[in-house]
Formats: structure tokens, C-alpha cells, sequence
């Protein structure tokens, strides 16, 4: 049972230019999350898919962020025209309806730094 | 809306030593999910504890237990017998009951230091 993964790792892009991360979910799971967690903060909600339907979307998530899961399976997050204030980890996490708490397990996060 | 604060950026313990790190929320639901959720440095968060509101009882897993206080809000972590791995960013986290939504509402964080 691998878990949840993320890539890349690390990602540093200019001003103004489109970025893509990409998530894998634990294999089973049909709910996946993604956050974003600026530096001494706490995690941020973003949004959220069951399968491959987006079903809630946060204000945090400008006009410039997609988000996509087109089979249910992996999803990717990109940002485009990217800001200095689009610096951030952004995590993935994932979880399976039906299980206890329906724990959400997260991956290692993708560090964005724009320049 | 609902809201999770942890008052303690920073705590220290000495190994084998026990420790508490406080949360408290805010919220007009009567069941929901909380949870403490560490994250090492450098390293992805991972879930040490849940504790779900309609359950009396205090989760406890190994060294990790809570102190889980429905009317004050409150839901605390000890940790018994702190090791050196035990050094890391803890955060408390709410969600609300399968629906509307299912995100996890953040605290801003307690760093934890372990002292050998």
C-alpha cells in the first residue's frame, strides 16, 4: 500500500508563468484534497474531488487555479500567471467514504517558490 | 463558520517527560471529527490521533492520548514518555460530518522540542 505522492517535490518559476503539480492518490481511495500551507500556518482548504467530480471549491482558489481529476484517479493542480504570493507548500490528501473518521492521508507537498 | 486555535506556537519537553498541547475550536455542530495531525520537518503530516464528538470516550493511541471536552470545546494532546522523534509541528484539526463538506479546519501549528 503506497502512499499518497506528489510531484515535483520542489517547483521555482518566475512571475507570470503556468506551473502544474500532480497528485497520486492512495490506489483506493475516491475522495482527494488539495491544501495549501504558507510558512508558520496552518494547512488551507482549496478544494476537493469524489472521483472525478470537483464538489467544493475554497475562495482561496482564484480564477488563476485548476484543478482537475479526470479519471478519479490522479489529480493535477496548475496555476497560471503565477504571483509572488503564490509561494507555498501545496499538499495533497486523500480518503476512502465509509471508513472510520474517513481520515484524510496526506503526501509529502509540493514546494512553489516564484521569483 | 467554523474555527481551531492553538494558543502554544512553541513547547519543550524532556525526553521521557510528559507534555500537552491545547486546542480549542469553535463551532455550532453537535458531531464532528477531530484529529492531531504531526508534521516532521521536512517531512509529510501524518495522523497521530482522531477523536469523534459523539464518543465520550478519550482516544488513545500508544504514547498519544486526549483530553476531549465536548462543552468547553477543547481537545488536548498528551504525549507520555516524549522521545526524540517526537520533535515535530503538531496541528489540531476539525471536520464537519459527511455532507456539506469535508474539509480539515487547520490550527496555526504547536513546534514541539524535544530535550535529551
Amino acid at each position: 500500500d503506497t502512499g499518497v505522492s506528489q510531484n515535483p517535490r520542489h517547483k521555482i518559476t518566475k512571475r507570470g508563468q503556468n506551473v502544474t503539480f500532480r497528485c497520486d492518490p492512495i490506489s483506493e481511495h475516491n475522495r482527494l484534497y488539495w491544501y495549501r500551507q504558507t510558512l508558520g500556518q496552518g494547512p488551507e482548504f482549496l478544494t476537493y474531488f469524489q472521483n472525478e467530480a470537483q464538489l467544493e471549491k475554497s475562495r482561496l482558489l482564484s480564477d488563476r487555479f485548476s484543478a482537475e481529476r479526470p479519471k478519479g484517479s490522479f489529480s493535477t493542480l496548475e496555476i497560471q500567471r503565477t504571483e509572488q504570493g503564490d509561494s507555498a507548500m501545496y499538499l495533497c490528501a486523500s480518503s476512502l467514504t465509509g471508513t472510520p473518521g474517513e481520515t484524510q492521508y496526506f503526501g509529502p507537498g509540493t514546494r512553489l517558490l516564484v521569483l | 463558520a467554523q474555527t481551531v486555535t492553538q494558543s502554544q506556537p512553541e513547547m519543550s519537553v524532556q525526553e521521557a517527560e510528559t507534555v500537552t498541547l491545547s486546542c480549542t475550536y469553535d463551532t455550532s455542530e453537535s458531531d464532528y471529527y477531530l484529529f492531531w495531525y504531526k508534521q516532521p520537518p521536512s517531512r509529510q503530516m501524518i495522523l497521530v490521533i482522531r477523536q469523534e464528538a459523539y464518543k465520550q470516550q478519550n482516544a488513545t493511541e500508544n504514547r498519544f492520548s486526549v483530553n476531549f471536552q465536548k462543552a468547553a470545546k477543547s481537545f488536548s494532546l498528551k504525549i507520555s514518555d516524549s522521545q526524540l522523534g517526537d520533535a515535530a509541528m503538531y496541528f489540531c484539526a476539525y471536520r464537519s460530518p459527511g455532507g456539506a463538506t469535508n474539509k480539515l479546519i487547520f490550527g496555526t501549528g504547536t513546534l514541539l522540542a524535544v530535550q535529551p
